[in-house]
């Protein structure tokens, strides 16, 4: 069974850190391209970063300014999202999903069911 | 604000069929054929529904059609059904620097 699972959400104040993490099952995980994706509170989908199969290449939003990192290791099938300097609009579900075999950039094929986190003094 | 802009709400009655737009410009939805559909109950992850603008990945039924004309996108839901009561977003490729997209969603109501 295909499984993504999101972790190490919660609450932080803002200025802080926080890393996420993705574990996957179910499939080979180290021949597919992963990416995170957030949604606030009530409102819509935003792209947040890309990560290829072997990490050689790393794709970021420019809208994060160089605060957020994406990493994996895929001896433990598992993505990382490193998130720094948090600000109150970084309050969000994060998703990591699988970039499809066809579709390119657009196509997110499998999702995990997110990771909240809650930026608040 | 999106950079894709969607309608907010739309409503149509079971068994009918509706289109959902999602207009973009010339350097995303214009310039390529990356642009995807997604399905989204409420509490529940996305679901891919397009790709490429009008292909289907597996398992998702054929009551679900997508298009683009120049700069704009539709997603065509034919016989609709109460579980397609959902939000639907559109995604498109936006080159290297802002890559990914979204519509800011649209609520479908079935009537």
């Amino acid at each position: 069974q295909v499984q993504l699972v999101e972790s190490g959400g919660g609450v932080v104040q803002p200025g802080g850190s926080l890393s996420l993490s993705c574990a996957a099952s179910g499939f080979t995980f180290n021949n597919v391209g992963i990416h995170w994706l957030r949604q606030a509170p009530g409102k819509g989908l935003e792209w947040v970063a890309f990560l290829n199969w072997d990490g050689s290449n790393k794709y970021h939003a420019d809208s994060l300014k160089g605060r957020f990192a994406v990493s994996r290791d895929n001896s433990r099938d598992a993505l990382s999202l490193q998130m720094s300097s948090l600000t109150i609009e970084d309050t969000a579900l994060y998703y990591c999903a699988t970039q499809a075999t066809r579709g390119g950039w657009t196509a997110f094929d499998r999702w995990g069911q997110g990771t909240l986190v809650t930026v608040s003094s | 604000q999106s950079v894709l802009t969607q309608p907010a709400s739309l409503s149509g009655y079971y068994g009918q069929t509706i289109t959902i737009s999602c207009t973009g410009s010339r350097g995303n939805i214009g310039a390529s054929n990356y642009v995807s559909w997604y399905q989204q109950h409420p509490g529940k992850a996305p679901k891919f529904i397009i790709y490429d603008v009008d292909k289907r990945p597996s398992g998702v039924s054929d009551r679900f059609s997508g298009s683009k004309s120049d700069e704009t996108a539709s997603l065509t839901i034919s016989g609709l059904q109460v579980e397609d009561e959902a939000d639907y977003y559109c995604c498109a490729y936006a080159g290297s620097g802002t890559f990914v997209i979204f519509g800011g969603g649209t609520k479908l109501t079935v009537l």
